[in-house]
């Protein structure tokens, strides 16, 4: 079964920052891998996936991502902070087939003026 | 049009109470699910649904039942409300290959 860690509760960064939000699974067969955003009081919306294919995704918002698999990795990553990207970040890796994702403990990224 | 639509969006009810929230897909995906948040934000599968038949069932109390009805319909129903059920529920439509798709969330407040 899959289990991630998300390393820091809590990132901040100023506005124009990199943001480097990091992601961590565990799973010897390689699984699907997703990165969801959570806006105060709203549902999970997908940032990024990985599926199969090139291991550098890019997704919503100017956010990407790297899978690397001999890090058991999939950090998320975006050149500069807007304000607008304050929220909560979730990794959510899952197997291939009918699995259910399985969250990380989520990243609340502050984005400082 | 709303790909996973849940209501209500917004429950408050005392405790001992019985209630019901619904949960509907328009993507054609067989699975579904039950996704419970918690007030730190953590997200824990309650339950599976696979073209409607129960396929996972985590360790939730027997007073949450859910209902899949067709396979494009995930209903919770929740007996005798409890403080600690408080909680934001979400529903999602997943398919084989693809990322899960989620409602809006129901936000559950048991006084």
């Amino acid at each position: 079964a899959q289990s991630v860690t998300q390393l820091g509760s809590h990132v901040s960064v100023s506005e124009g920052a990199l943001v480097l939000l990091r992601c961590n699974y565990s799973s010897s067969v390689p699984p699907y891998l997703f990165w969801y955003v959570q806006y105060p009081n709203q549902g999970l919306q997908l940032l990024l996936k990985y599926t199969t294919g090139a291991t550098l995704v890019k997704g919503i918002n100017g956010f990407e991502a790297e899978f690397k698999k001999s890090e058991t990795s999939f950090h998320l990553t975006k050149p500069s902070a807007h304000m607008s990207d304050a929220a909560e970040y979730f990794c959510a890796p899952r197997n291939s087939g009918n699995t259910p994702l399985v969250f990380g403990k989520g990243t609340r990224l502050s984005v400082i003026a | 049009d709303t790909a996973v639509s849940q209501t209500p969006k917004y429950l408050v009810t005392q405790m001992g109470n019985d209630k019901s929230i619904k949960c509907e897909q328009n993507l054609g995906h067989d699975t579904m699910y039950w996704y419970k948040q918690d007030s730190k934000k953590f997200l824990k599968i309650m339950f599976s649904y696979n073209n409607k038949e129960l396929i996972i069932n985590e360790t939730v109390p027997n007073r949450f039942s859910p209902k899949s009805p067709d396979k494009a319909h995930l209903n919770l129903h929740i007996n005798s409300l409890e403080l600690g059920d408080s909680a934001v529920y979400f529903c999602a439509a997943q398919g084989l290959e693809t990322e899960a798709f989620f409602g809006q969330g129901t936000r559950l407040t048991v006084v």
